[in-house]
């Protein structure tokens, strides 16, 4: 049972570089979840999807792109990645019907 | 735009103890509220769900509450054990909207 699981766990780039983010549910569920956790903001709403093929900004989408052609996966692609986007990244996701979210371990990215 | 506050930033209690987190938000109009604990280098681990229409919901050493309309929710640990440290965070859903979380309060049991 693996549920939700994120790779990789640990990532290094260098600015400039694009980036992509996996994420894989076992779940089925219809809704996915990006967000960025940083000290002092907590955790912010990067994009979210409600099904395959549908996707909707957050609070914080600006440099970030994703795609949901499956509904087990939910890519997250930095397209040029900034030092600001120095982060630990979660996915998340949920049925539909029940707002009770369930989170993956995380990735931690460091640009440089 | 829905606020969510959560006090104290920081705790540290001797173990045994019974202890209350606090979250606080600003639109009562919630659907939902969630707790979450977050161990160190980890990811999130749902505790407890209260949909608007509950004001209470337990698990095991866990009680939580929810006031709508004073806009708080408490988390009540219940003998406290150095197991329990780690990171709780609050976060809150308004109909159609997306989760909004609280910053968090850092739990620390010493034993």
């Amino acid at each position: 049972d693996a549920g939700i699981t994120q790779s990789p766990r640990y990532k290094i780039t260098e600015t400039g570089r694009q980036v992509t983010l996996m994420c894989h549910q076992t779940w089925s569920h219809s809704y996915m979840f990006w967000y960025r956790q940083d000290l002092g903001h907590g955790l912010r709403l990067i994009y979210y999807s409600a099904a395959a093929d549908i996707t909707d900004k957050g609070e914080v989408p600006d440099g970030y792109v994703v795609s949901r052609s499956k509904t087990e996966n939910f890519p997250l692609t930095l397209e040029s990645a900034t030092r600001s986007q120095t982060s630990v990244y979660f996915c998340a996701s949920r049925r539909q019907g029940s707002y009770e979210q369930y989170f993956g371990p995380g990735t931690r990215l460091t640009v440089t | 735009k829905q606020e969510v506050t959560q006090i104290p930033a920081a705790l540290s209690v001797p173990e045994g103890e019974n202890l209350v987190l606090n979250c606080s938000f600003t639109d009562s109009a919630i659907y939902n509220l969630q707790w979450f604990r977050q161990d160190p280098g980890k990811g999130l681990t749902s505790l407890l769900l209260i949909q608007s229409s509950q004001r209470e919901q337990t698990s095991g050493r866990l009680n939580a509450s929810l006031d709508k309309s004073s806009g708080r929710s408490t988390l009540y640990i219940a003998a406290s054990q150095p197991g329990d440290s780690a990171t709780y965070l609050c976060a809150v859903i308004n109909y159609g909207q997306n989760f909004v979380f609280g910053p968090g309060t850092r739990l620390s049991v010493l034993p």
